[in-house]
């Protein structure tokens, strides 16, 4: 089936610097990407839309300036998480929509952060 | 606006136990059900969906029925085993052609004990 890949799985980052995840879909096209954030006990939050070639819609409340997110290709789409704080710390999952089977989204095993 | 709402966890069941976890929604339109599975440090999976009412998604024993009338998307599976012990997100998808968001539910925890 298809696979998503993120990395890192998990990263410890000082408060203040910046931190790139890596979303892939190893084998298929993914135009559409999207990053969710999961707090503990909680459901998945959408953050953002990436798609292929053209800037990322955020959603509501979601600082775009905090969050960069880049999706350079086909298959490989980049959350930074720029000047972290303690209250960044989350678990960050990608989604990739397959561009043959418009329905269905494939999720990534997701990224732990932890700014302390 | 659109939103999910599932039953709180956590479920506890002995196994051959009969599930059924609870859903219900609000759309405008008419949204595509999904349920997804996130088992112990693995990412979510689709375990079954249905994109219009009266439609039965089912997959791995697992099954659940788009009743408009209720607006509900409910999970049943006629026999737990230890091995379906997982959290299942029920979710909508909103917003047609490119954008296929998904909306989820907060998870239901599922332990099923030998």
């Amino acid at each position: 089936g298809a696979v998503v890949s993120q990395h890192p799985s998990w990263v410890i980052c000082k408060s203040g610097t910046s931190v790139k995840i890596e979303c892939r879909s190893l084998d298929f096209q993914a135009t559409t990407m999207f990053w969710y954030r999961q707090f503990p006990k909680q459901s998945l939050m959408l953050m953002a839309t990436s798609n292929e070639g053209s800037k990322a819609t955020y959603e509501q409340g979601v600082e775009k300036d905090k969050f960069l997110i880049n999706h350079a290709s086909l298959t490989l789409s980049t959350l930074t998480v720029t000047s972290a704080h303690p209250e960044d710390s989350s678990f960050y999952i990608c989604s990739a929509r397959d561009r043959a089977r418009k329905e269905t989204q494939y999720f990534g095993p997701g990224t732990r952060l932890l700014v302390l | 606006g659109n939103s999910v709402t599932q039953m709180e966890g956590p479920v506890t069941l002995s196994e051959e136990a009969f599930l059924t976890i609870n859903c219900t929604y609000t759309a405008t339109g008419y949204p595509s059900l999904f349920w997804y599975v996130q088992y112990p440090g693995e990412g979510l999976q689709l375990l079954l969906k249905a994109t219009k009412a009266d439609d039965k998604g089912s997959n791995k024993g697992f099954e659940a029925t788009y009743r408009k009338e209720t607006t509900s998307f409910h999970l049943e599976k006629g026999s737990v085993q230890v091995s379906d012990s997982a959290v299942y997100f029920c979710a909508l998808s909103r917003g047609g052609g490119a954008t296929n968001k998904l909306i989820f539910g907060t998870g239901t925890l599922l332990a099923v004990q030998p």
